[in-house]
């Protein structure tokens, strides 16, 4: 399967600016997800881009898409306590019929 | 809109007996829905993939006699553990995806964690 990369770690004070950074490796994926898994939950849904679009801004998300480089970001502005968790971004593989999933950036938030 | 329940949402069992997880899509139809295994620190690995009315497909490396799962409707899938042993012990997720959304996305059950004694 296709791999996706990721950064592990993420620290930063809360009010900041948080950029969660992801490689990807299929150019024809017409979709990119991002995904918060807090600590004993599952997976949500935070967001997700069009491969024709470069940016999309969703109230404190913004997702950064450079299709050249394959590289896509997440930036949450204003971070709080409460985005401490881990985000994985996905793309899918095999025809749709599933995602490959990144090993996940945790994001600590200190106050 | 797009909820995935679990239950239950942690079991303890003995080694040697059988767990059923159940994974049910509530307010949306799932054609297919998938079944994860995350180790702690780690990322979901992708266990099988069921789809309504017919056999799960397995990923290299799953024991399918092992874990058995049944998709008989479209918003229900159970995966059980058999004979489970403390290796099997893990936190178990389920996905689904809206047979009518456009994309890949899926949406996630909050997990099972499974303690095998």
């Amino acid at each position: 399967g296709e791999d996706v990369e990721q950064s592990l770690f993420l620290s930063v004070r809360e009010g900041d600016s948080s950029v969660i950074n992801c490689t990807y490796t299929d150019s024809s994926s017409t979709y990119l997800y991002w995904y918060k898994q807090e600590p004993g939950a599952g997976l949500q849904l935070l967001t997700y881009i069009f491969s024709n679009m470069d940016m999309k801004q969703d109230q404190r998300l913004t997702v950064l898409l450079n299709k050249k480089d394959k590289h896509l970001s997440l930036r949450i502005a204003d971070t709080q306590t409460g985005d401490s968790a881990i985000y994985f971004c996905a793309e899918p593989y095999s025809g749709y019929s599933t995602l490959t999933f990144g090993k996940g950036t945790m994001l600590l938030v200190s106050p | 809109g797009a909820v995935v329940s679990q239950h239950p949402s942690w079991v303890i069992c003995k080694s040697g007996t059988s767990v059923k997880i159940e994974c049910r899509s509530l307010d949306f139809q799932a054609t297919t829905m998938f079944w994860y295994r995350q180790f702690p620190k780690q990322s979901l690995m992708l266990m099988a993939t069921s789809n309504e009315g017919s056999k799960a497909t397995y990923e290299q490396g799953v024991e399918k006699d092992k874990f058995l799962i049944n998709h008989a409707s479209l918003t229900l899938s159970t995966l059980t553990v058999t004979s489970a042993h403390p290796e099997d012990s893990s936190f178990y997720i389920c996905s689904a995806r809206d047979r009518l959304a456009g994309g890949a996305e899926q949406y996630f059950g909050p997990g099972t964690r499974l303690t095998v004694t």
